[in-house]
């Protein structure tokens, strides 16, 4: 079935370095989006979200892209941080009561 | 506010041995929902509840059932535990549907020896 994808299951960076962390989705009906972050022992913690008919949703520090004509989410995290370590999920919504959940990457910073 | 919590933190069940993981939110969200996590994996829905009484099957209900006989509360009650329902389980609430923030609960660990 249709489901949202990751493309790196880790990812490494410096602090203070930007993090970018990509997500495929193959549901061209999907018009909702979330990322989640997760830290160890914790459950999800939601960070943004961006509706289908915008392009870009900024945070503070984190900025969701969504590209419609490839079917491809990111979130970038300024500046990054050592607490910002964590799992990072993106979900999908294309059936009104759900979200599907991609299968995470991992995001470790390196002091 | 205590958001939506979660009852046993861990547990570690026998095969064959029933048992009953607890979520209350004390957000007045209509919307809960049900999901495991295995090692390294994402979320799936296994049940979700739209109001009290009302209750819908997700992607990965088998072996499980819940019931929603008020707004706090929504159980998930496995019958004949199995290997195979090692996982964390998560508890998650939001205000509306699918285009609202689910808020999510601590999780239990369950292990099925």
């Amino acid at each position: 079935g249709e489901s949202v994808g990751l493309h790196l299951p880790t990812l490494s960076v410096q602090e203070g370095d930007n993090s970018i962390i990509n997500c495929a989705y193959s549901n061209s009906a999907s018009d909702y989006f979330i990322w989640y972050k997760q830290e160890s022992g914790k459950g999800p913690q939601f960070i943004i979200d961006i509706r289908s008919n915008m392009d870009k949703r900024q945070g503070q520090r984190v900025t969701v892209l969504l590209n419609k004509t490839v079917k491809h989410l990111s979130l970038q995290i300024a500046a990054t941080q050592p607490g910002d370590s964590a799992v990072y999920f993106c979900a999908e919504n294309n059936a009104g009561n759900m979200l599907t959940f991609g299968g995470g990457t991992r995001l470790m910073v390196k002091p | 506010n205590a958001g939506v919590t979660q009852t046993p933190k861990f547990r570690i069940l026998k095969i064959g041995q029933s048992m009953t993981l607890q979520c209350t939110q004390d957000m007045n969200h209509n919307y809960m929902y049900w999901y495991r996590q295995d090692p390294g994996m994402g979320l799936k829905l296994i049940y979700y509840s739209v109001g009290a009484g009302i209750t819908d099957k997700g992607e990965v209900p088998n072996g499980y059932n819940v019931s929603r006989s008020t707004t706090e509360d929504f159980p998930l009650r496995l019958e004949l535990a199995a290997p195979s329902q090692t996982s964390v389980y998560f508890c998650a609430s939001s205000y509306s549907g699918g285009y609202n923030e689910q808020f999510f609960g601590p999780g239990t660990r369950l292990t099925v020896l």
